[in-house]
């Protein structure tokens, strides 16, 4: 498999339990907000967005909390599954219109059975 | 089904050598890009394109070149000046600004 996930925080949660990955993120202005998920060896999933005029939004067995406060922004998934297991990343979009994200370095999420 | 693919997905060069590294879509998105991740690091934007013929450099475009001659088409030529091209490097593409990237599955380069 790919070794982008090499130094990346770990985080290990039982299957069926809740998870919380965070991210704080680098830029006041930024008014757009992505979470991915990356699997070994693959491209980047697009999981769930949010706008800076929101402060929650819900998915499918994922909601994404944006605090602008202390510019900080959390993933939740809900009953955790194997298939989650994955390196789970966040970007930022600084400027309305521009095309330009920044990447987060990212969180290896495990499941452990 | 619509989606962006790249090939190879291995790809190995030789010192001096250039390679270009194949991306296409067709979910009529106007703008592509290329980024390079290394283990430990967010993703780095190369080079973007927002519409054909125009392309800009992105964050780290030394030792690379690109082409936007088709809508579908973004090719990166990692060049003999890229002096240390081993990484995974994925190519996305959006419908329109402050919309999300579609990413393509990546190629992995190797310098042997």
């Amino acid at each position: 498999g790919e070794s982008v996930g090499l130094h990346l925080p770990t985080l290990s949660v039982q299957e069926g339990d809740n998870s919380i990955i965070n991210c704080a993120y680098s830029n006041s202005a930024s008014d757009y907000f992505i979470w991915y998920k990356q699997e070994s060896g693959k491209g980047p999933q697009f999981i769930i967005d949010i706008r800076s005029n929101m402060d929650k939004r819900q998915g499918q067995r994922v909601t994404v909390l944006l605090n602008k406060t202390v510019k900080h922004l959390s993933l939740q998934i809900a009953a955790t599954q194997p298939g989650d297991s994955a390196v789970y990343f966040c970007a930022e979009s600084p400027t309305s219109g521009t095309y330009k994200y920044i990447f987060g370095t990212g969180t290896r999420l495990k499941v452990l059975a | 089904d619509g989606g962006i693919t790249q090939s190879p997905k291995y790809l190995f060069r030789k010192e001096g050598q250039n390679v270009t590294l194949s991306c296409e879509q067709n979910l009529n998105h106007d703008a592509m890009y290329w980024y390079r991740q290394d283990p430990g690091q967010g993703l780095r934007l190369i080079y973007y394109s927002q519409i054909v013929n125009d392309f800009q450099k992105g964050d780290i475009a030394e030792g690379y070149s690109v082409s936007r001659e088709k809508k579908e088409s973004f090719p990166l030529t990692v060049t003999s000046a890229q002096k240390n091209p081993t990484a995974f490097y994925l190519c996305a593409s959006s419908l329109r600004p402050s919309y999300g990237y579609t990413f393509g599955s990546g190629t992995r380069l190797t310098v042997v």
